[in-house]
């Protein structure tokens, strides 16, 4: 059974530019979810998507944002980067009830310079 | 706001001894409290969860302790081995919020053999 999978696995922008990353969930999976980890913050919540509709949203600024497709796959585009927005960030799936198993990729590394 | 707080954030233990991370919540919402581990350029696995009907919960060498009144719980691993070297984080979350976890900040371990 295939993990989850994120593309691109590394990825160097520069600031003012946007991006877009892409997360592939366990098949039968219908549950999103992201997360940026830095450092500095640790593990912080950005948001979850369950059957193409945004379940839960974290505190982070607009220029964060993400969408499901009817295949439960998800993208989050994060415009206006910032050099701050260097991070790993983390796609995790799961069928979708609440406290359920996660299952996280390994994340796409976001290098703003 | 750090509602989940974690100590410590390094620990080294030897091969065949104890290793203790203890975390504190403040959010007397959470009803979910899972433990992940994660290796350098991975994504978080998670370890074992337990719920706050249950003060303790073991598999295997892993072991969760829970103390409700005083909104604390721990990660022991018994008889801790090189391999166990990774960064694990307590996390919790809502049963009405999906799966939005708030992580603590990590606690990085090293077993020397």
């Amino acid at each position: 059974k295939a993990g989850v999978t994120q593309t691109p696995r590394y990825l160097i922008k520069t600031r003012g530019q946007q991006v877009t990353l892409s997360c592939s969930p366990i098949s039968g999976h219908r549950s999103v979810s992201w997360y940026q980890q830095t450092p500095g913050q640790g593990l912080q919540f950005l948001f979850e998507y369950f059957s193409e509709t945004q379940r839960n949203k974290g505190n982070f600024p607009g220029r964060f944002s993400g969408r499901q497709f009817s295949n439960s796959r998800s993208e989050m585009n994060v415009s206006t980067l910032e050099l701050g927005d260097s991070a790993l960030y983390l796609c995790a799936s799961s069928f979708g009830g609440a406290n359920e198993k996660l299952l996280f990729g390994s994340g796409t590394q976001l290098s703003v310079l | 706001q750090q509602q989940v707080k974690q100590s410590p954030q390094s620990l080294i233990v030897q091969k065949g001894g104890i290793s203790i991370i203890n975390c504190a919540y403040e959010n007397t919402a959470f009803d979910y409290f899972p433990w992940y581990q994660q290796f350098p350029g991975k994504g978080p696995a998670l370890l074992i969860a337990i719920r706050p009907d249950v003060s303790e919960k073991k598999e295997g060498r892993f072991t969760i302790s829970f103390n409700k009144s005083a909104k604390q719980f721990s990660l022991h691993i018994m008889d801790s081995q090189p391999g166990d070297s990774a960064t694990y984080f307590c996390a919790a979350s809502k049963g009405n919020a999906g799966n939005m976890l708030t992580f603590g900040g990590g606690t990085r371990l090293m077993v020397k053999p």
